[in-house]
């Protein structure tokens, strides 16, 4: 019930591409759908986030998509270029009960020049 | 201008040789969180302060421990470090409960 599984497990993409991340969840008390950023040897960094009263929020070249009913969500990367070339992470939480993230198992993105 | 600073970025010990990590922020948030990352792994979540409340995972280790001595700083301490211990560990930082967590940079650690 936990658990937010994503995929893919690694992605490759040519500059100019559009980038796509899949994540499913289980638990439908989940209510914050955060998505982070992690560069090697550095911390993961809040990306773009969204709440299920919405099924879309945009920021810049990145999209997240939200599907309730499916208990799905997605990450989209427009016009992706090298520098976006890191580990995405999904994550949900219940925010009535604390911030405790579920993670999902990771994505290593390689954006191709 | 880092926020969530951890100190330090890299630190080698000994098995069984206890070691304490640091984490200090300029947010003055409330909420103070230690997770410990493997490689190519999620983060996972060991426990978290909410300002003097601490509050700790079902699944971490007796052998890790923390403190909190005021709201800018939160340490990480394993009394008793084993191989399996060997990761990086990150502290975050949220305002309040259901507010957006902010990562430091980590510590990797090494045993020897």
């Amino acid at each position: 019930q936990q658990q937010v599984k994503q995929s893919p497990q690694s992605l490759i993409v040519q500059k100019g591409g559009i980038s796509i991340i899949n994540c499913a969840y289980e638990n439908t008390a989940f209510d914050y759908f955060p998505w982070y950023q992690q560069f090697p040897g550095k911390g993961p960094a809040l990306l773009i986030a969204i709440r299920p009263d919405v099924s879309e929020k945009k920021e810049g070249r990145f999209t997240i998509s939200f599907n309730k009913s499916a208990k799905q969500f997605s990450l989209h990367i427009m016009d992706s270029q090298p520098g976006d070339s890191a580990t995405y992470f999904c994550a949900a939480s219940r925010r009535t009960s604390g911030s405790r993230l579920t993670f999902g198992e990771g994505t290593q993105l390689t954006v191709n020049p | 201008d880092a926020m969530v600073i951890q100190n330090p970025r890299y630190q080698v010990t000994q098995f069984g040789k206890p070691v304490t990590l640091s984490c200090s922020q300029t947010l003055n948030h409330n909420v103070m969180y230690w997770y410990q990352q493997k490689s190519s792994q999620a983060p996972k979540l060991l426990f978290h302060y909410y300002d003097k409340d601490f509050n700790n995972e079902a699944d971490t280790p007796d052998n890790f421990q923390s403190r909190r001595p005021n709201t800018s700083f939160c340490f990480l301490d394993i009394r008793s470090p084993g191989l399996g211990d060997a990761a990086m560990y990150l502290c975050a930082t949220s305002s309040n409960l259901d507010q957006p967590q902010h990562f430091g940079d980590g510590t990797r650690l090494s045993i020897l």
